[in-house]
């Protein structure tokens, strides 16, 4: 069955540095987001993606993140400068349309010392 | 506001045991209805969906439904299994053209020997 691939599983990063998560979407699917959830909350969404454009984002996707899908296939989330409250597990997810096929990645833990 | 609430926070059962999970939610534009099985540490793993004209569903041993007049969905599972234990969260689609998924904060189910 396809599946949605985030690398690192787990990052370690100083306050103040840059991060980049990486996920490879399912082949054929359209529309790609990152969400998170810090330990013992609820996931919450970041942002869509949708033709090399966002199209929807949280308000917690303020300007210290960006996403991009630099080559067709792999789809990244930067954290500019990280703080600590970015502490927490980012998921990436993909559908390829329609109401259904939503596939979440494994997830990178992000820890912020 | 767009909230999804679940109960009871956490469970316990003994395995072979049926349990019943709640879910209220006042998200809109509604598209569709998910819940999802979550293992700690690892990604939502997507158990049943459910859209607007649909009153049941059922995957294995776990049966949802969905009230949308009440805006209320359950999740049943029948003769639990050990490995039954994981978050149960009750997710909520929006219809706002890119399917953005509202999350509820789960039910933490354990099912003991």
């Amino acid at each position: 069955e396809p599946e949605v691939t985030q690398t690192p599983s787990h990052q370690v990063t100083q306050m103040g540095q840059e991060v980049i998560l990486r996920c490879v979407p399912i082949s054929n699917h359209l529309y790609f987001y990152w969400y998170r959830q810090i330990l013992g909350q609820k996931v919450e969404f970041l942002v869509s993606f949708y033709n090399n454009e966002i199209s929807e984002k949280s308000e917690i996707f303020d300007d210290q993140f960006s996403v991009e899908r630099p080559d067709g296939s792999n789809f990244t989330l930067k954290i500019r400068s990280t703080k600590l409250e970015d502490s927490a597990m980012y998921f990436c997810a993909s559908i390829s349309g329609g109401t259904k096929g939503y596939t979440f990645g494994s997830g990178t833990r992000l820890t912020v010392v | 506001k767009n909230q999804v609430e679940q109960s009871p926070q956490s469970l316990i059962i003994l395995e072979g045991k049926n349990c019943t999970l709640q879910c209220n939610y006042t998200v809109s534009p509604f598209s569709n209805l998910r819940w999802y099985k979550q293992d700690t540490g690892r990604g939502p793993v997507s158990l049943t969906i459910m859209t607007f004209s649909e009153n049941t569903k059922s995957n294995g041993r776990y049966t949802a439904t969905l009230d949308a007049d009440t805006k209320q969905s359950s999740l049943h599972i029948t003769a639990s299994q050990l490995s039954d234990s994981a978050s149960y969260i009750c997710v909520v689609s929006q219809n706002t053209g890119f399917q953005k998924l509202v999350f509820g904060t789960g039910t933490r189910l354990l099912v003991s020997p």
